[in-house]
């Protein structure tokens, strides 16, 4: 059973600082990973993807991956309020397949 | 920027009844996905679809649920006898281009409301 693990949170962070996200998974053969985030009552909404070991950063946004360790990170820097949501950690093996989603970690952007 | 369409937005229905759920595709996507989330618990797949056929299904996706793609733009959801269980938010999400990385994105969803 491919598993995706999450801290649920919720993750309080003050506005201006660095929140930090972590997942893991199970799925030693996993290829593409995603950060997708989630207001309540909403759709989840992309914002990273990353494919190999390494450092990917995006605006505020950076994505890490370490294969080895089957770890996914996002880091979001000069957080701030309206980032306060539900950030989805997914993974899939292969291109045509389905995305398996962890619950999420809740995070909230103290004003 | 071209986005996925769901209608209904939210749906109620009584038990036992059959509902379809609509999603437009982004255009020229080759893969469509039906995900559900069920209130406070994670986003499940129930099904993908490509060159007109199921690519695969999960275990939630029984004998109640069928897909179609009845024309060049519509993905459809039926749930033939809904269950009080299958109270969710469902989300259609298509897949780009061949050759292509796997993005998948996501519709704003339809809550279906089972009573």
């Amino acid at each position: 059973q491919k598993e995706v693990e999450q801290n649920s949170g919720p993750l309080s962070v003050p506005e201006g600082a660095i929140a930090s996200l972590n997942c893991t998974y199970s799925d030693r053969v996993s290829q593409s990973f995603f950060w997708y985030r989630q207001y309540s009552g909403k759709s989840p909404e992309l914002i990273m993807s990353i494919y190999s070991n390494g450092d990917k950063e995006d605006g505020r946004f950076t994505a890490q991956l370490n294969k080895a360790s089957q770890y996914v990170s996002l880091l979001i820097r000069d957080s701030q309020p309206s980032d306060s949501a539900t950030y989805l950690c997914a993974v899939n093996s292969n291109r045509d397949d389905k995305i398996i989603f962890g619950k999420g970690t809740r995070l909230h952007i103290l004003p | 920027e071209p986005e996925v369409t769901q209608t209904p937005s939210h749906q109620v229905t009584q038990m036992g009844q059959e509902v379809i759920l609509r999603c437009v595709p982004i255009s020229n996507h080759l893969y469509f996905y039906w995900y559900r989330q069920i209130l406070g618990q994670k986003v499940e797949f129930l099904v993908s679809f490509y060159n007109n056929e199921i690519s695969e299904k999960s275990e939630i996706f029984d004998d109640q649920f069928s897909v179609e793609r009845p024309d060049g733009s519509n993905f459809t959801l039926k749930i033939r006898s809904t269950k009080l269980e299958d109270s969710a938010m469902y989300f259609c999400a298509s897949n780009g281009l061949a050759g292509g990385p796997n993005i998948q994105y996501f519709g704003a969803g339809t809550r279906l409301s089972v009573l």
